[in-house]
């Protein structure tokens, strides 16, 4: 079975600045997906960036970026320039690129982001 | 592209009533819905995978006959509560995929609260 660790329950941070936020998983498979999903207080989930195992180049998106360390199974997200609207609770989560039943998704217990002004 | 309706949003019942929950794929068919129950500052705990056309896969320590799922098309999937009690109240999101490679969308989310 697969575990995702997130071992910054919560974290804070000046607007403006940069931030990393944290998360490592298990597995013993070669072919997966990671990402990284964002959940603001009205509490929809928002897709923030996604990084196939495969892919050695690390995922961006805009002022979000991820560290993909695959040795190490380290998948790190960088909020760049941290804005009010980041503040959220933060979703590591973990899929295995197999077909079926597998294709569900593994959450870490997230990570509670504050932006301050 | 991608969107995923859930409703309602909120709902009240009174203990013993059911209520059924509603997740519906706009835009796009998803044979494969997902089931999750989230409690207050806590992760989602996926509660059952929903397919299109046969029975659902319930997680370990999920009560089928409490928690009815049915997927009777692409892009339908309900959640039916059964005799409703206070210790189900919560948030429930539901999610789909057109495929691994796009990811995940989500529901807006219910909270269901049972007095």
């Amino acid at each position: 079975a697969q575990t995702v660790t997130q071992s910054q329950p919560e974290m804070s941070v000046q607007e403006a600045e940069t931030v990393t936020l944290s998360c490592t998983y298990d597995t013993s498979e070669s072919n997966y997906y990671l990402f990284w999903y964002k959940q603001p207080p009205s509490r929809q989930m928002i897709l923030v960036i996604r990084q196939e195992a495969y892919k050695q180049q690390n995922a961006t998106e805009n002022r979000f970026s991820v560290n993909f360390q695959k040795a190490a199974k380290s998948f790190s997200l960088k909020i760049s320039d941290s804005q009010l609207g980041d503040t959220a609770m933060y979703f590591c989560a973990f899929m295995l690129a197999s077909g079926g039943s597998n294709y569900k998704l593994t959450f870490g217990k997230g990570t509670l982001l504050t932006v301050n002004p | 592209g991608a969107v995923v309706s859930q409703h309602p949003s909120w709902v009240i019942c009174k203990s013993g009533t059911s209520v059924k929950i509603e997740c519906r794929s706009l835009d796009f068919q998803a044979t494969t819905m997902f089931w999750y129950r989230q409690f207050p500052k806590q992760s989602l705990m996926l509660m059952a995978t929903s397919n299109e056309g046969s029975k659902a896969t319930y997680e370990q320590g999920v009560e089928k006959d409490k928690f009815l799922i049915n997927h009777a098309s692409l892009t339908l999937s309900t959640l039916t509560v059964t005799s409703a009690h206070p210790e189900d109240s919560s948030f429930y999101i539901c999610s789909a995929s057109r495929g691994p490679v796009y990811g995940y969308t989500f529901g807006s989310g219910t909270r269901l609260t049972v007095v």
